[in-house]
């Protein structure tokens, strides 16, 4: 699996944006990328994904470079929920139905009040 | 709430003990995958299924064992069980094509005493 880079640890305020980035050199080009959070003692939560182009939901927004060797998920406004540890992976989509997802550390975001 | 069930919450058993964690994923996910987390070593894969059949291996154990019943349920089996497999056991499933995001339960919190 490729690897991605993310920061240990960010902090920010509540109500103020957060920009997390996640570096990817290594991606190919049927990877996905995928962003998940943890928030304490629950299982990991889907946030977005995206292939080449900038996506938005209701949780967060996308940013993916033009050559896609990075991404940067943006939370608009961060609330004290949103405290959690955010994965950035990559997801092979090479065909078969093997999807896995493999974890690294994360970062662990702390919104202050 | 993500849609998979995973029981029991909790389990607390003595070393050398088998025990049996199950997983009910999402309705129409095909897909079941098993997740380890420990303090020391983070999110670690361990096996998926699809349609009952194995479809990828991670780091998992030869005293753990899982498979998938034809009614798309899940079940991980661990047995000789040491100190050391104390963790949350976590189960995801997912849909068919290689963006479908994984839906985690809130898992299984193993205690080996």
């Amino acid at each position: 699996d490729a690897k991605t880079t993310q920061p240990n640890s960010m902090e920010s305020n509540e109500e103020e944006p957060v920009h997390l980035p996640c570096n990817h050199s290594t991606i190919s080009g049927t990877d996905y990328i995928h962003w998940y959070r943890q928030l304490p003692s629950q299982g990991p939560e889907y946030v977005i994904h995206g292939l080449t182009s900038n996506v938005n939901n209701r949780m967060a927004s996308l940013a993916i470079a033009e050559d896609r060797k990075s991404s940067t998920l943006i939370l608009h406004r961060a609330t004290l929920r949103d405290a959690a540890v955010y994965y950035c992976i990559l997801r092979a989509n090479s065909g078969g139905s093997n999807y896995k997802l493999t974890f690294g550390k994360g970062t662990l975001l702390t919104v202050n009040p | 709430d993500s849609g998979v069930t995973q029981t029991p919450k909790h389990l607390i058993t003595a070393t050398g003990q088998r025990v049996t964690l199950r997983c009910s994923p999402r309705s129409g996910d095909l897909s079941v995958y098993w997740y380890q987390q420990s303090l020391d070593q983070g999110l670690q894969f361990l096996i998926q299924y699809y349609n009952g059949e194995e479809r990828a291996k991670g780091n998992i154990l030869e005293r753990f064992s899982a498979q998938q019943f034809p009614d798309l349920h899940s079940e991980l089996n661990l047995s000789s069980l040491e100190l050391g497999d104390s963790a949350l056991y976590f189960c995801a499933s997912s849909g068919q094509r290689g963006y479908s995001p994984l839906h985690f339960g809130n898992g299984t919190r193993l205690t080996v005493t």
